[in-house]
């Protein structure tokens, strides 16, 4: 039972480089979302997805880029990466219909910008 | 509007010795308030969730923590600490925002026990 999966794990980019990170889940869940976590701030939330072909912004949307084409798949895109992109990105998921579900998260995707 | 304030950034116990990490929240609605927990490197795994059920949680790993909507706050506690349990701890609150689910996290605080 994999649950959230994200993928890479690691990577370091130059200013100006683009990338893509992955998350996928195999809990059939509808909400899918990407976080980034800086020190002392918590995490803070970049885009969510409420279904399969659905996105919206979130706290610091600024940078970043998502799609949902299959219900099962997150993509967080980085057109035009910047030094203050550097974090620590976290992938959640939970059922939709559920009031009081807590979010499941993958294991991390450290990123380093230089 | 939600918030939610961990009141301090680092604790430190010693191992069997009881733990405390104080959290507050605000919320306009009956919210939905979690502890997850977080081990160097890795992904948030949840300890316990309050749905405004019984008001005294039970969590994993021997953690409970106690829901007063009067104080609103929903401190975390541990009878006796192990070393295992030194990580970063968040309080998240949680509410049915426009369209989605809403989480505000904490800023988080970081146990460290002493052998």
């Amino acid at each position: 039972n994999a649950g959230v999966t994200q993928t890479p794990k690691f990577r370091v980019l130059k200013t100006g480089q683009s990338m893509t990170l992955l998350c996928a889940q195999d809990m059939n869940h509808e909400y899918m979302y990407w976080y980034r976590q800086d020190p002392g701030m918590g995490l803070r939330l970049i885009h969510y997805s409420v279904g399969e072909g659905t996105t919206a912004k979130g706290e610091v949307p600024d940078g970043y880029n998502v799609s949902r084409l299959k219900k099962q798949n997150f993509l967080l895109g980085l057109e035009s990466a910047a030094p203050s992109q550097t974090s620590v990105y976290f992938c959640a998921s939970r059922p939709g219909a559920q009031l009081t579900g807590e979010l499941f998260f993958g294991e991390g995707s450290r990123l380093t910008v230089l | 509007a939600q918030s939610v304030t961990q009141l301090d950034s680092h604790v430190s116990v010693s191992e069997g010795t009881p733990v405390l990490l104080r959290c507050n929240y605000s919320s306009s609605y009956s919210p939905s308030l979690f502890w997850y927990v977080q081990h160097p490197n890795k992904g948030l795994q949840l300890l316990l969730k309050y749905t405004s059920a019984a008001t005294l949680v039970k969590g994993i790993n021997g953690f409970e923590a106690e829901f007063k909507k009067s104080e609103t706050s929903f401190h975390l506690t541990k009878p006796s600490a192990h070393m295992s349990d030194a990580a970063e701890y968040f309080c998240v609150v949680s509410e049915r925002g426009s369209g989605t689910y809403k989480y505000i996290f904490g800023t988080g605080t970081r146990l460290k026990v002493l052998a």
